[in-house]
């Protein structure tokens, strides 16, 4: 079966660094997703890691662990505007062929002032 | 480009009732999906396509139809609206993996549809 598990609220300081935590189990896993989303709107796309190890992207940085089934997306000068939901989400091989992605219920950040 | 639009934006619906969410993207996308998305759960796939006049049940797909006539366009169908299908839709699109330069089949979102069937 597949199962994605991640906190669901977290609460960090402006200008603090945060560090939301992803963990899954899933057959044919072959990548995974970070997506923000902000409240009453639709969840954009942040990053995709298939080997393991970090990928910088500005403030944002993500790291997967393939074979302890763990990722995190860390989040660096925290900025009120990163206030919003992250989604985790996992690619796998479909049984019918192709791929298939799976989202995470998706951790809730609210950074305070 | 507009990229993904969904109409409408909201709607109410009696129980029983039919409607039709259209979805509509200009990337030129060959893979488009439509999802459900409820309080406490992922985003969960309803049908999706992967190509102008193919669909495929997704993991929740009981109670819905979907149309693929035109690439740009991806439609989603409800027969008999229930109480239950009361959510937030979003449509998506995506290349193939591997094309347009593209690492993988990131999704593009459209900006949801909030349906209430009463």
């Amino acid at each position: 079966g597949q199962n994605i598990d991640q906190p669901t609220e977290m609460t960090a300081t402006e200008g603090a660094i945060v560090q939301i935590n992803c963990t899954y189990q899933t057959s044919g896993f072959n990548g995974l997703f970070w997506y923000q989303q902000h409240a009453g709107e639709a969840p954009t796309f942040l990053s995709y890691n298939v080997l393991d190890g970090l990928e910088e992207k500005g403030r944002f940085s993500s790291f997967l662990s393939r074979s302890k089934g763990y990722s995190y997306l860390l989040l660096k000068e925290l900025q009120m505007k990163d206030s919003a939901s992250y989604l985790c989400a996992v690619r796998a091989l479909r049984n019918t062929g192709g791929f298939k992605t799976i989202f995470g219920a998706g951790t809730r950040l609210f950074v305070k002032a | 480009n507009a990229g993904v639009t969904q109409t409408p934006k909201f709607r109410v619906l009696k129980t029983g009732q039919s409607m039709t969410l259209l979805c509509a993207q200009d990337m030129n996308h060959e893979y488009m999906y439509w999802y459900r998305q409820d309080p406490g759960m992922g985003l969960r796939l309803i049908h999706y396509s992967v190509g102008e006049g193919t669909t495929a049940k997704g993991e929740v797909p009981d109670g819905y139809n979907v149309s693929r006539l035109k690439k740009q366009n991806f439609l989603l169908g409800l027969e008999s609206a229930a109480p239950s299908q009361t959510s937030v839709y979003f449509c998506a699109s995506s290349y193939p993996p591997g094309l347009a330069g593209e690492v993988t089949d990131t999704q593009y979102f459209g900006p949801g549809t909030r349906l209430t069937v009463l």
